[in-house]
């Protein structure tokens, strides 16, 4: 069993609907990481949090440390919105374990 | 902003032939990392270096080696490429060696062993 699991894997939404990735984990964390990565490979970090939830323009993170699960929320999506959601878990010395990813895509 | 530059997007090499993936930051971070991609199985870490000329092994160091001889950049070698390691290869680069900062990343090498 992988260390952090996300679902779903594939993700096809319509413009504007409100779109709800998750994560769950399996090991003690400091922090829980949300990255993007459009096509062409890239990859930005979004949000890093270690408790409660965290806004960024249209983006929602939140985290629940008891149930060792996250969500990463997008309000009114868009076609650029369209990328591959990455978890990521760190928690000791340079120790930071990814999840496979959520593939999004937005429709028009 | 932080900016770390890999020196291929797309590389193409043949079976046995010695490979260098380059990768060079901008920040004065301590840290870097190198990581392979593939589907379904999520990053990877193949070796990091805290410090110039210092690096330790990740999951996944087998068949790979790296070099830092300066603060700013962190070599990726295959030292005998083979066609397992096909793969996208992303570097990155942080602050902090306790995990709890955010690690910047390059744009990713896609490299294609023939």
């Amino acid at each position: 069993k992988n260390e952090v699991e996300q679902s779903p894997q594939n993700l096809t939404a319509q413009e504007g609907e409100f779109i709800t990735i998750n994560c769950s984990y399996s090991v003690g964390i400091s922090a829980l990481h949300w990255l993007q990565q459009h096509p062409g490979g890239g990859i930005v970090s979004l949000f890093m949090l270690s408790s409660g939830k965290k806004k960024h323009g249209r983006l929602i993170a939140t985290i629940n440390i008891q149930e060792k699960h996250s969500s990463l929320h997008i309000t009114a999506s868009h076609p650029r919105d369209s990328a591959v959601y990455i978890c990521a878990v760190s928690g000791g010395y340079q120790k930071v374990t990814f999840g496979t990813g959520t593939k999004l895509q937005v429709i028009p | 902003d932080v900016k770390v530059t890999q020196s291929s997007r797309y590389l193409v090499k043949r079976t046995g032939e010695k490979v260098f993936l380059e990768c060079v930051q901008d920040m004065d971070h301590e840290n870097m990392f190198w990581y392979r991609q593939d589907p379904g199985l999520g990053l990877r870490l193949i070796y990091f270096s805290y410090d110039v000329k210092m690096k330790e092994k990740g999951d996944i160091p087998e068949g790979y080696s790296v070099s830092r001889e300066k603060k700013e950049r962190f070599s990726l070698i295959l030292e005998s490429a083979s066609t397992n390691q096909t793969s996208m290869y992303l570097c990155a680069s942080s602050w902090d060696s306790y995990s709890n900062q955010p690690q910047h990343f390059g744009d990713g090498t896609r490299l294609s062993i023939l």
